[in-house]
């Protein structure tokens, strides 16, 4: 049980070059997760999947894109890299929270991270 | 929208007790949980409180009095290996497609 991977864990890339990150899990999670994680700025939410083949913005957007393939992986893009975006980003994913907010105790999941740097 | 307030930093004595708070603004709320950090690493759970009052882990507990809007991360008989960053989340909605929204964190260091 690998829980949440993502690839790659270290990407330098120069600004206006795109990439995607990747992100899988293997704990049938219906919500999966993108956020980004800067000094002093806590864990900031770019886009999430509450289930297959929906996506929807979170706090911070510009500058992405997202794909929920499939109900194991949720990729990131960037269309064109820019130095703002030097951060480092985690997947996380989590299953649906119980009917009362009793239940809602569903801790989430994240992956190691990717370290990505544009210069 | 919502917000929460942690310290920033916290520095504390191997072997004592220590305790970061978190005060939170949201619309509607359903459930204060923590998750700890280690340098270079991932977040992982800790706990969650739902209800008012005290919930205990081993050497962590964790409170809350949505009265307040306030809630604290207690740790007891401190280890080096608790030199970690701590961060509070809530969600404003109990439903599936309501993500977590983190504090950004208090880094505790535990010294000798």
């Amino acid at each position: 049980n690998a829980g949440v991977t993502q690839t790659p864990k270290f990407q330098v890339l120069k600004t206006g070059q795109s990439m995607t990150l990747q992100c899988a899990q293997d704990m049938n999670h219906n919500s999966m997760y993108w956020y980004r994680q800067d000094p002093g700025m806590g864990l900031r939410l770019i886009y999430y999947s509450a289930s297959e083949g929906t996506t929807d913005k979170g706090e911070v957007p510009n500058g992405y894109n997202v794909s929920r393939l499939n109900k194991r992986e949720f990729s990131l893009r960037l269309e064109s890299a820019a130095p703002s975006q030097t951060s480092v980003y985690f997947c996380a994913s989590r299953p649906l929270p119980g009917q009362s907010y009793l239940q809602g105790n569903t801790e989430a999941f994240f992956g190691q991270g990717t370290r990505l740097t544009v210069v | 929208g919502q917000s929460l307030e942690q310290p920033s930093e916290v520095t504390a004595v191997e072997g004592a007790i220590v305790q970061i708070n978190c005060t939170y603004q949201t619309s509607g709320f359903y459930g204060l949980s923590w998750y700890q950090q280690h340098d270079g690493g991932a977040p992982t759970f800790l706990s969650y409180n739902a209800l008012d009052g005290l919930e205990e882990t081993g050497r962590f507990s964790s409170f809350l009095s949505r009265s307040d809007s306030y809630g604290y991360l207690l740790l007891q008989e401190l280890q080096m290996k608790d030199s970690a960053s701590y961060f509070c989340a809530v969600r404003s909605r109990n439903s599936g497609n309501t993500p977590l929204v983190f504090g950004k964190g208090t880094r505790l260091s535990v010294i000798a």
